[in-house]
């Protein structure tokens, strides 16, 4: 059975840095494309990043890049998503999510990130 | 402001069927590429349809999908109570995913 769980999700300050991890189970985690999608409360969902296979390629949506960091470690199956400078909008839940070919297969639950004062 | 519009929501009763436009707003989007997930409150989304029109092994044949120019659309027929979800599309538009604001569907 394919699990994605999702750790890391704190209350933090504006500016402050937050790193969310996500352990992977049930499958060739080294053969999937991983994401990082998130959803704000009560809101839609939005993709935030991904990183290839081996992970020499990373991607972000413009309103993260230079500050968030997506990275993998095959032999741990593990994705993490390092996160600079937060904001008030980057409050969300955030959930990991293999992305092979043109689909989000499988999601984990998401972990609680909220950034506040 | 997504590059993917949907309904806020949609209604129907038991038995019957309902679809849910996904109309893209960029001429970036690849309508090739449009998948959909329902997402239970509280719970993760799950994989309903992809490529347009594909259905993952165990997703019930009661959801299809399908595209006309740039708008693609979810069509659930014999509607169960457990369908009642939020349902989003999503596609590749230029160098993102986007997905759609989501639709709220309502069994009557």
């Amino acid at each position: 059975e394919v699990q994605l769980v999702e750790s890391g999700g704190a209350l933090v300050q504006p500016g402050g840095s937050l790193r969310l991890s996500c352990t992977a189970s049930g499958f060739t985690f080294s053969s999937y494309w991983m994401s990082w999608v998130r959803q704000a409360p009560g809101k839609g969902l939005e993709w935030v990043a991904n990183i290839k296979r081996d992970g020499s390629e990373k991607y972000y949506v413009d309103s993260v890049k230079g500050r968030f960091s997506i990275s993998r470690d095959n032999a741990k199956n593990s994705l993490d998503l390092q996160m600079n400078s937060l904001r008030a909008e980057d409050t969300a839940v955030y959930h990991c999510a293999t992305h092979e070919g043109r689909k989000f297969d499988y999601w984990g639950q998401g972990t609680l990130v909220t950034v506040s004062s | 402001q997504s590059a993917l519009t949907q309904p806020r929501s949609v209604s129907g009763s038991p038995g019957q069927s309902v679809t849910i436009s996904c109309t893209g707003t960029s001429s970036d989007v690849d309508y090739n590429y449009v998948s959909w997930y329902q997402q239970h409150p509280g719970k993760a989304p799950k994989l309903m349809i992809y490529d347009v029109s594909k259905r993952p092994s165990g997703v019930p044949d009661r959801f299809s999908g399908s595209k006309s120019g740039n708008t693609a659309s979810l069509t659930i027929s014999g509607l169960q109570d457990e369908d009642e979800a939020d349902y989003y599309c999503c596609s590749l538009a230029g160098s993102y995913w986007a997905f759609g604001g989501g639709t709220k569907l309502t069994v009557l």
